[in-house]
């Protein structure tokens, strides 16, 4: 089956700063990357995602990128803030659209 | 929040009773999932239905079994409760024709 591995498993990043979270999958039929945000107590939200035939894709602080050949997909947040602060999961999906979840990254931004 | 419910949201049992969560949806979506999250483990699947009464095993069923006698409940079973399924129960939906699943508010189980 499908293995999602996430890096770094914690991130501590100035307000302002950016953010980077790294995914790699194993199954290449692969085709739906979802990237969720999870605060203290609450469900996972999704935030973005992106589809096999794209290799990027923006909404406002937040993007996605792609890399079908080398099998792995980022998420990057720009001009973090306090409120970006969050666990974040990203997930592979095959066409049968089972996901399948990374370990999670626990992001803090100090303001 | 995509219409969806579960009940109980909390719930401390002893081992060895039997146990069912209940996921509510209000708006007819065929696909429904039950996950399990843990720490360092994000959530995983336990079995998920495409339809009524039309279910499958998901990555770590073992111990659990699911019903759907309605479009609107997916009902998740744990038969014998252990220790190891101490754990926060996510129900989530997917609408038709999309790829984007959403989730419930979730449940906390206690085994004891």
């Amino acid at each position: 089956g499908e293995n999602v591995e996430q890096h770094p498993s914690t991130l501590s990043v100035q307000e302002g700063d950016s953010a980077v979270i790294k995914c790699t999958y194993s199954d290449s039929a692969s085709n739906y990357f979802p990237w969720y945000k999870q605060e203290l107590g609450k469900r996972p939200q999704l935030i973005i995602d992106i589809r096999s035939n794209v290799g990027e894709k923006k909404d406002q602080r937040i993007a996605v990128t792609l890399n079908k050949t080398a099998k792995h997909f980022s998420l990057h947040i720009t001009e973090t803030q306090p409120e970006d602060s969050a666990v974040y999961f990203c997930a592979a999906s095959t066409p049968g659209n089972m996901l399948t979840f990374g370990g999670g990254t626990r992001l803090m931004v100090k303001p | 929040d995509a219409g969806i419910t579960q009940s109980p949201r909390h719930k401390v049992t002893e081992t060895g009773t039997p146990v069912t969560l209940r996921c509510h949806q209000t708006e007819n979506h065929r696909y429904m999932y039950w996950y399990r999250q843990d720490p360092g483990h994000g959530l995983r699947l336990i079995h998920y239905s495409y339809g009524v009464k039309d279910t499958d095993k998901g990555e770590v069923s073992d111990g659990y079994s699911v019903s759907r006698s309605k479009t609107e409940d997916f009902l998740l079973t744990l038969e014998s409760a252990t220790s190891s399924q101490t754990s926060v129960y996510f129900c989530a939906i997917r609408r038709d024709s999309i790829y984007e699943q959403y989730f419930g508010p979730g449940t906390r189980l206690t085994v004891t």
